[in-house]
């Protein structure tokens, strides 16, 4: 069936590197969207993208949708303690319809 | 997010038991959602609501039964739960067009021992 697959599982990084999660589908999508868990929390929603090639930046955040609508990744400059969690890709099937979402990165912050 | 709740927040089961998991939303959501959380798997989709009496199955809907008498409200069974079934579940919401995303509640962490 369809998949979603993010890469990496996990990243550990020192504060104020950088961070980058990828999210790659075998099937094109209509939509993606970007959700974030923090530790013993519940996903909440971070944004949507709908066309081809389109970015979009939330302060140090920046997510981008593939030329193909394969494809999505998202950004994180300057990573902080409060970025820790674990983030999801979650991609909506042309073909069903249906939201799929991606394992999810999990991010370490080290102060 | 105050507009979707779950209860309980724990619940230890026996196998073999039946337990509800609870979901009420006040945003008046069309759809609903029943996620299972593992380490390993993401986010998996159990079943799934378009509106009140319209049910459909998700990924994973063997042992699972929900139903959808009112708007509002979107309980999940676990008809002999069994310990595979020890996850965190998560309902969630969504207006018909989806582009503000999906509203999860705060979750329900079951143990089946």
């Amino acid at each position: 069936g369809q998949q979603v697959m993010q890469i990496p599982q996990y990243q550990h990084v020192q504060e104020g590197e950088d961070f980058t999660t990828y999210c790659n589908s075998s099937t094109t999508l209509s939509n993606i969207q970007w959700y974030k868990q923090r530790p013993g929390g519940h996903p909440v929603f971070l944004i949507q993208l709908v066309k081809s090639g389109e970015v979009k930046k939330q302060k140090r955040l920046t997510f981008q949708f593939g030329e193909a609508k394969k494809n999505s990744s998202l950004h994180i400059t300057a990573t902080q303690t409060t970025d820790v969690g674990t983030y999801f890709c979650a991609g909506t099937s042309s073909n069903t319809g249906k939201l799929i979402f991606g394992q999810g990165t999990t991010l370490q912050v080290k102060p | 997010d105050a507009g979707i709740t779950q209860s309980p927040r724990y619940k230890i089961t026996e196998t073999g038991r039946q337990v509800t998991l609870m979901c009420h939303q006040t945003w008046s959501h069309s759809y609903m959602f029943w996620y299972r959380q593992d380490l390993g798997h993401g986010l998996r989709l159990i079943y799934y609501s378009a509106a009140a009496d319209i049910t459909d199955k998700g990924e994973v809907p063997d042992g699972y039964v929900v139903s959808r008498s009112k708007t509002e409200n979107f309980p999940l069974t676990l008809e002999s739960a069994t310990r595979s079934q020890t996850s965190v579940y998560f309902c969630a919401s969504s207006e018909v067009s989806g582009t503000l995303g999906y509203t999860f509640g705060s979750g329900t962490r079951l143990t089946v021992v």
